[in-house]
């Protein structure tokens, strides 16, 4: 079974407006990281968040974690069509899991 | 640096037949990942090793077995693939800080696998 699940599962916006995704996870956790797939290639590492953050900023994107909650968000601000990508999130228990991911196309 | 390579990028397998995927890093992580990916699904860990010469199960270890006999490489094997193996192979790998395991993950392009 997952860990994680993202919400939504698929997000359209115009370049430019702000993308919001949400994870959730059903275990305590050390840490909770973010990564983005463009269509046939592998992942990349956005961000790390420990479990002792609560906010954390990198360039456009901001991720905040809700341990009570068992809950994060990616913000990504002033988007640009070159977001267009796949974004998961994946939670460090026991193990790492990855969550379904949200689909995210920026139109120009 | 290469990073995390991955052979072969496409394969075609009768069920029955086996097969190795190969992975390769250069970037001297202690850690190496085998991860797979379905649709709507994301990435589900099949085995994972801590270091040369050792081995652990992930999530869904069933049907497949690796070996990481160099730092560097960490093989992947299917002994008799079945369709349900139809699906996209990533490899990963990472470093330790403080023992701290699965910080950042460095993804290979992946290997996309079909069994008929």
């Amino acid at each position: 079974s997952q860990q994680g699940e993202e919400d939504p599962q698929a997000l359209s916006i115009q370049e430019g407006e702000n993308a919001t995704m949400n994870c959730s996870y059903k275990t305590s956790i050390n840490n909770l990281q973010w990564y983005r797939q463009n269509s046939g290639r592998g992942l990349v590492h956005l961000i790390l968040i420990r479990s002792n953050e609560r906010e954390k900023h990198s360039g456009r994107l901001r991720v905040t974690l809700d341990t009570s909650k068992k809950s994060s968000s990616l913000l990504i601000t002033a988007s640009r069509a070159a977001d267009t990508a796949s974004y998961f999130c994946a939670s460090l228990g026991n193990d790492m899991r990855f969550g379904a991911g949200t689909r995210l196309t920026v139109k120009p | 640096n290469a990073g995390v390579t991955q052979t072969p990028k496409f394969r075609v397998l009768k069920t029955g037949q086996s097969m190795t995927l190969l992975c390769a890093q250069d970037m001297n992580h202690e850690y190496m990942y085998w991860y797979r990916q379905d649709p709507g699904m994301g990435l589900r860990l099949i085995h994972y090793s801590v270091g040369e010469g050792t081995t652990a199960k992930g999530e869904v270890p069933d049907g497949y077995n690796v070996s990481r006999l160099k730092k560097q490489n960490f093989l992947l094997g299917l002994e008799s693939a079945a369709p349900s193996q139809t699906s996209v192979y990533f490899c990963a790998s990472s470093y330790s800080i403080q023992s701290v395991r699965y910080n950042e993950q460095f993804f290979g392009p992946g290997t996309r696998l079909t069994v008929l």
